[in-house]
This record gives C-alpha cells, sequence and structure tokens, in this order.
C-alpha cells in the first residue's frame, strides 16, 4: 500500500528565508508524487508533480521538490519565503490499482511566514 | 470558465436531518470525487466516480451515498447526518492527467 508522513504540522518561517517542507513516502512500487497547496478558505491546487523522470522537480511559485529513492523523501522547498506563501501544504502519492488511479494525501503542513 | 462549483458553501444541519450537496464542473471531466477534510487528517476519499452512470467507494463512504446522472454534476448525499460528519467537504474532477484534480472551494458542514 502507499502512504505518505508530512513530519511537521506546522512550520514558522521569517519572510526571506528558506522553506523546507518535509514528506516521506511508502509504496511497493516507483511512485508518483505531488505537492498540493491549499490556501486559507479555498480548494487545493497542484504545485507540482513527480512522475519518474528528472528527480528535481519545478513548480509554481518558485517551488521545487527532490525525489530521494534512498531515502523515501520529496520534500518540498523555497530559496526565499514571501508573505503570500502561507498556505497548507499536502503531500501525495498515486495509489494505482482498480479501475482508477487515487491520489492518497498526507496530513498536511501548515505553513506560516512571519514578517 | 468556472471549474469546479460546489453548492452550498455553509451548513448547518441537525441530527437525523438529510440533505445533498451539489458539485459541478464545465471542463468535460470523467472523473469526479468528493473528500472530507478534518484537522490533522488531511483529505480522505470518501466516493468516486469514473463516468456518468458509475460510482464507486472510496476510503469513507459509511454514512454518505452518491450519484452521478448527469457527466457534469456529482452528487452527495447524507440521509441521516451524524456530528461525526462534522467536516470540510470538498468536490473535485479531473481529465486524462490523472494527478491534476481540479477542486472546488469547499462546503463547510456542521452537524449539531
Amino acid at each position: 500500500a502507499q502512504s505518505v508522513t508530512q513530519l511537521d504540522s506546522h512550520v514558522s518561517v521569517s519572510e526571506g528565508t528558506p522553506v523546507l517542507l518535509r514528506c516521506n513516502y511508502s509504496s511497493s512500487y516507483s511512485p508518483s508524487l505531488f505537492w498540493y497547496v491549499q490556501h486559507p478558505n479555498k480548494g487545493l491546487q497542484l504545485l507540482l508533480k513527480y512522475t519518474s523522470a528528472a528527480t528535481l522537480v519545478k513548480g509554481i511559485n518558485g517551488f521545487e521538490a527532490e525525489f530521494k529513492k534512498s531515502e523515501t523523501s520529496f520534500h518540498l522547498t523555497k530559496p526565499s519565503a514571501h508573505m503570500s506563501d502561507a498556505a497548507e501544504y499536502f503531500c501525495v502519492v498515486s495509489s494505482y490499482g482498480g479501475a482508477t488511479n487515487k491520489l492518497i494525501f498526507g496530513t498536511g503542513t501548515l505553513l506560516a511566514v512571519q514578517p | 470558465n468556472a471549474g469546479v462549483t460546489q453548492t452550498p458553501k455553509f451548513r448547518v444541519l441537525k441530527t437525523g436531518q438529510s440533505m445533498t450537496l451539489l458539485c459541478a464542473q464545465d471542463m468535460n471531466h470523467e472523473y469526479m470525487y468528493w473528500y472530507r477534510q478534518d484537522p490533522g487528517m488531511g483529505l480522505r476519499l470518501i466516493h468516486y466516480s469514473v463516468g456518468e452512470g458509475t460510482t464507486a467507494k472510496g476510503e469513507v463512504p459509511d454514512g454518505y451515498n452518491v450519484s452521478r446522472l448527469k457527466k457534469q454534476n456529482f452528487l452527495l448525499g447524507l440521509e441521516s447526518a451524524a456530528p461525526s460528519q462534522t467536516s470540510v467537504y470538498f468536490c473535485a474532477s479531473r481529465g486524462t492527467a490523472f494527478e491534476k484534480l481540479f477542486f472546488g472551494s469547499g462546503t463547510q458542514l456542521s452537524v449539531l
């Protein structure tokens, strides 16, 4: 079975400092992994995806994530946080099988950005 | 282009009451999903549909029913609401790119 574990429920950074949101995955085969972002009172939006091509994946708004098979990790990073990055971030793994692929969501990491 | 529209946005129910949440998408997507979001638990899949006239159970289907009579609409029903169903409900749809879900803005439901 596939699963993801987001290691931090809350992360607080100062504006202009780096962001690191951690995600470990478990999968019995080569996974597809994603990060979604949810701004307050909004639906979720796809931030970036890894689907077995390049291990360093670039997403929207300056975010990127690196797939590390040896560490079973897919951490999300950004060099310099902006106030508008404050949101909840979900690490997601695909689950294959049955009539359709399904996405399995982590429990989320709430990112706060201090001025 | 409206995308995915959920109605209503907020609702308060008493225990035992019934209601239907409506999800409509205008992107001609085959796949539609209902999730519930609870603090510290991420999103959990309730039911999903792979096309008009089809539905299937997700992770947490008990207490909910769904229908997909038209391709653009996916209805989530609560026949007898319980306080445990207090949650934020999200509808999503997708086309052929299986990872790119398009989400509605959510329905906040409170069951007293």
